[in-house]
C-alpha cells in the first residue's frame, strides 16, 4: 500500500454535468476526509467518514455534493449539475483512529475544471 | 472561531541560506496539534513537521524546526540550509483534540534560488 490514491488526476467537464471522484485511502486507515482547495488558498474541509459512516459535513457541501464510503474502504465524491465555482482541487486524506497527532496523509488530488 | 493566518504569501531564499515562515492561529481550546505541510507544484501535500501543544520543547526534523509560542499562538517554521527541492507551497495547519476539521492557512509560496 503506497498511500492515498485519487482518480482521476484531472477532470474537465461542461457546466451542468455530473462528475464523480474516487479516493482509495491507506488500507488500515478508518478515517477519511475530503477537502477542497481553490487557487491560492489552503484546503477547506468538506466532509469526513469514520469507517462507512459520514459523521460530519461542512456548510460548503451544498445539496449538489454527495459523498459515500461503502464498506468503509474507498470513497466517492459526486458533484451534480456542476457550476464554474466548483472548479478546484479536491483532496482526499486519511488517518488511523489513534494517529490524530500524526496529522493526515493526503492524496495527490483531483483537479476539476468546469467550462 | 478557529483560524490560521499565514501573513507571507510569497517568500524567497538563496540556496543554503535560512528562512523562517510565520504562522499564527486563534483558538479557545487548550489541547491541539499544529502541523506544517509542504505542497510541491502538482504534487501531493506531505507532512513536514508537527507539534503537540502540551509540549514546550520545539519540534525539529533534520533541517526543519519550529518556534512554538503557545501564549502568543504563534508557530513559525525555520528551514536551514535551504535546498532547491524545498521550493513549494507551505501550509500551516491546526487540529484540536475534539474536532475533525483540520484548519489550514492560506499558504506561503517559497522559492529557493540557486
Amino acid at each position: 500500500d503506497t498511500g492515498v490514491s485519487q482518480d482521476p488526476r484531472h477532470k474537465i467537464t461542461k457546466r451542468g454535468q455530473n462528475v464523480t471522484f474516487r479516493c482509495d485511502p491507506i488500507s488500515e486507515h478508518n478515517r477519511l476526509y475530503w477537502y477542497r482547495q481553490t487557487l491560492g488558498q489552503g484546503p477547506e474541509f468538506l466532509t469526513y467518514f469514520q469507517n462507512e459512516a459520514q459523521l460530519e459535513k461542512s456548510r460548503l457541501l451544498s445539496d449538489r455534493f454527495s459523498a459515500e464510503r461503502p464498506k468503509g474502504s474507498f470513497s466517492t465524491l459526486e458533484i451534480q449539475r456542476t457550476e464554474q465555482g466548483d472548479s478546484a482541487m479536491y483532496l482526499c486524506a486519511s488517518r488511523l483512529d489513534s494517529s490524530r497527532h500524526y496529522g493526515y496523509t493526503f492524496g495527490s488530488g483531483t483537479r476539476l475544471t468546469v467550462v | 472561531a478557529q483560524t490560521v493566518t499565514q501573513s507571507q504569501p510569497e517568500m524567497s531564499v538563496q540556496e543554503a541560506e535560512t528562512v523562517t515562515l510565520s504562522c499564527t492561529y486563534d483558538t479557545s481550546e487548550n489541547n491541539y496539534y499544529l502541523f506544517w505541510y509542504k505542497q510541491p507544484p502538482s504534487r501531493q501535500m506531505i507532512l513536514v513537521i508537527r507539534q503537540e501543544a502540551y509540549k514546550q520543547q520545539n519540534a525539529t526534523e533534520n533541517r526543519f524546526s519550529v518556534n512554538f509560542q503557545k501564549a502568543a499562538k504563534s508557530f513559525s517554521l525555520k528551514i536551514s540550509d535551504s535546498q532547491l527541492g524545498d521550493t513549494a507551497m507551505y501550509f500551516c495547519a491546526f487540529l484540536t483534540y475534539n474536532n475533525n476539521d483540520m484548519r489550514f492557512g492560506a499558504g506561503t509560496r517559497l522559492t529557493v534560488k540557486p
